[in-house]
């Protein structure tokens, strides 16, 4: 069946470092890959999507590219800031899934000042 | 655009009581709508499925008796915990779909009960 999977946390960096977080996935067809971010206490939100093949997705500085060959959607981000510090979710949907979102584990970030 | 709201946001009640959670779409239609519950530090576990106009889609291991679902119009869908009990409380978040989508699914912000 599909599945996601994301690198364990917790992530933490110091302010303006590099970040990556991994992701791969295994799915039937042709998923729609998807980045969410949850701020502590709050509900998810939509960070970037990529809907096919090559394409990346972008959003507040970051990004995260679609690749088949590798079944990866790494998340980026050139220079992290304090406010970045939540937990990310790498996820997918697919017909094959009858479009149900399914999430992998979650990444918590810290990021420090 | 794409704003989902839930309310309320933080609820107590005390065990054997029901508590109703709303979550609305507020400038977009949703034929679709679903129920995640959230456990501390852990991923969203899918508890329903629920499109406008027909009975909701549980997933195995809900019970449907417990979690009441009414997606009664396109805006709005209602997740009733009925005899809640403190193993219910939980972070309670729901996604709304778009008609014309197929893929993306916008949060609301969570509701937090707490059975005591």
């Amino acid at each position: 069946g599909n599945s996601v999977t994301q690198m364990e946390g917790p992530v933490t960096l110091s302010e303006e470092a590099f970040l990556t977080i991994n992701c791969t996935y295994t799915a039937t067809g042709y998923p729609s890959l998807f980045w969410y971010v949850q701020y502590p206490g709050e509900g998810l939100q939509l960070l970037l999507k990529a809907t096919k093949a090559d394409d990346k997705g972008s959003n507040k500085g970051f990004e995260a590219t679609y690749r088949k060959e590798t079944t990866s959607f790494h998340l980026e981000k050139g220079s992290v800031q304090v406010s970045d510090s939540a937990v990310y979710f790498c996820a997918l949907t697919s017909y094959s899934s009858a479009s149900k979102i399914i999430f992998g584990s979650g990444t918590r970030l810290s990021i420090r000042p | 655009g794409a704003v989902v709201s839930q309310h309320p946001s933080r609820v107590i009640c005390k065990s054997g009581t029901s508590v109703k959670i709303e979550c609305r779409s507020l400038d977009f239609q949703a034929t679709t709508m679903f129920w995640y519950r959230q456990f501390p530090k852990q991923s969203l576990m899918l508890m329903a499925t629920s499109n406008e106009g027909s009975k909701a889609t549980y997933e195995q291991g809900v019970e449907k008796d417990k979690f009441l679902i009414n997606h009664a119009s396109l805006t709005l869908s209602t997740l009733t915990v009925t005899s809640a009990h403190p193993e219910d409380s939980s972070f309670y978040i729901c996604s709304a779909r778009e008609v014309q989508s197929t893929d993306t699914q916008y949060f609301g912000p969570g509701t937090r009960l707490t059975v005591l």
